[in-house]
């Protein structure tokens, strides 16, 4: 098991583009996040999914976001019609339980 | 609102002197508390943590001091060395409440280490 894994490490789009990130967590981990993070600040909390199950989303994800996480295993992030403001480090970690969390490099999007 | 707070943006110290890195929080519903360390172009590395029943947890050179009154944690590194240098966030959760798990992350503050 190599940890987590994120893909595209980096992503450069133009502005109303949509854009889908990858997660794989650790294969025995059910608890899968996503954060954001931008220049200057701490991760911000996303989602969460427990399995397949979505169980908590943050008023940080509009309605142009999306995330999937069929079968329990990866996820996928979706931006849809993409700002300028999307523009950060998007992280992704899993846990079995409790919050000590193993992240992902991350995916960091650039919206131009 | 910022429920996670780290003051101090930087900060720098000698090799084998003591770091400590300060954060305070807001929420008293925060029960679990960890620092993270993150380096360049990687995802934060879980470094350390403690539970609300406790006000210390010690982990070789790494010790987190929890003080529940004053709503403050802080991170001792000693003796600091120079591959400490990084990022380190301090997060917290409410793990009694649904334990979901979800993390509110602090600023961070970065740390030099000079040799």
């Amino acid at each position: 098991d190599t940890g987590v894994s994120q893909n595209p490490r980096h992503k450069i789009t133009k502005r109303g583009q949509n854009v889908t990130f990858r997660c794989d967590p650790i294969s025995e981990h059910n608890r899968l996040y996503w954060y954001r993070q931008t220049l200057g600040q701490g991760p911000e909390f996303l989602t969460y999914f427990q399995n397949e199950a979505q169980l908590e989303k943050s008023r940080l994800l509009s309605d142009r976001f999306s995330a999937e996480r069929p079968k329990g295993s990866f996820s996928t992030l979706e931006i849809q019609r993409t700002e300028q403001g999307d523009s950060a480090m998007y992280l992704c970690a899993s846990s079995s339980q409790g919050a000590s969390y193993t992240f992902g490099s991350g995916t960091r999007l650039t919206v131009v | 609102d910022q429920q996670v707070k780290q003051n101090s943006p930087s900060l720098s110290v000698q090799e084998g002197r003591i770091s400590i890195l300060n954060c305070d929080y807001t929420n008293s519903m925060f029960d679990y508390f960890l620092w993270y360390k993150k380096y360049p172009a990687e995802g934060p590395t879980f470094l350390i943590s403690i539970s609300s029943i406790k006000d210390k947890n010690e982990d070789g050179r790494f010790t987190v001091f929890l003080n529940k009154s004053a709503k403050h944690l802080s991170l001792h590194i000693v003796p600091s060395q120079p591959g400490d240098s990084a990022v380190y966030f301090c997060a917290a959760s409410a793990l009694s409440s649904g334990n979901t798990g979800k993390l509110i992350f602090g600023q961070g503050t970065t740390l030099q280490v000079k040799p």
